[in-house]
């Protein structure tokens, strides 16, 4: 069974731009996570996603959005972005969201570099 | 709020020895789950092991088992008979609730082993 993948794996892009990053969980999973990490704040809860729904948001400012499609894929958006937005960048899924014996499984994450 | 705290950013030990790292959490739920997951310079998050809150028993898994104080709100994990392949870095997580998969990491351990 393929794993959670998330496309692209590099990004670079300039201030003020627009970014939009993807991520397919793993086949059967319906809940999609995000995360951003970075050196200085470690690994911080943007949303979740199950059954095309938002279910929960962390503390992010409106520039961060994300969707998910039927296919239970999913997307994050960041607009007008700013230096401190560069990042790794996390996606997770899991079949049932909160589950101890559903439990998230990690893709390799995109890195976006804004300059 | 809760937070995870990791108080040894760094560590190196010898090939074969045993390591502990330390974790500690903070809230106010009675029920909950911890995890620790271990990120390779891959930059893919894998699970280590996990552990429910109501249950007394610490968890193991093959070289790795944990110790869970939950009085204390402690939740160290053991690396038996390390091995070069468990270099990396390693994050103390708690989700709260059920029915969400918003995890709380901590800033994280890296952990070297020398051969």
């Amino acid at each position: 069974k393929a794993g959670v993948t998330q496309t692209p794996r590099y990004l670079i892009k300039t201030r003020g731009q627009q970014v939009t990053l993807s991520c397919s969980p793993i086949s059967g999973h319906r809940s999609v996570s995000w995360y951003q990490q970075t050196p200085g704040q470690g690994l911080q809860f943007l949303f979740e996603y199950f059954s095309e729904t938002q279910r929960n948001k962390g503390n992010f400012p409106g520039r961060f959005s994300g969707r998910q499609f039927s296919n239970s894929r999913s997307e994050m958006n960041v607009s007008t972005l700013e230096l401190g937005d560069s990042a790794l960048y996390l996606c997770a899924s899991s079949q049932y969201p909160g589950q101890y014996n559903s439990p998230l499984h990690f893709g390799n994450g995109t890195r976006l570099t804004v300059t | 709020a809760q937070t995870v705290t990791q108080s040894q950013p760094e560590m190196s030990v010898q090939e074969a020895e045993t390591v502990t790292l330390s974790c500690t959490y903070d809230t106010s739920e009675n029920n909950y789950y911890l995890f620790w997951y271990k990120q390779p310079p891959s930059r893919q998050m894998i699970l280590v092991i996990r552990q429910e809150a109501y249950k007394q028993q610490n968890a193991t898994e093959n070289r790795f088992s944990v110790n869970f104080q939950k009085a204390a709100k402690s939740f160290s994990l053991k690396i038996s008979d390390s091995q070069l392949g468990d270099t990396a870095m390693y994050f103390c997580a708690f989700m709260n609730l059920p029915w969400d998969d918003k995890i709380i990491f901590g800033k994280g351990t890296r952990l070297h082993i020398l051969p």
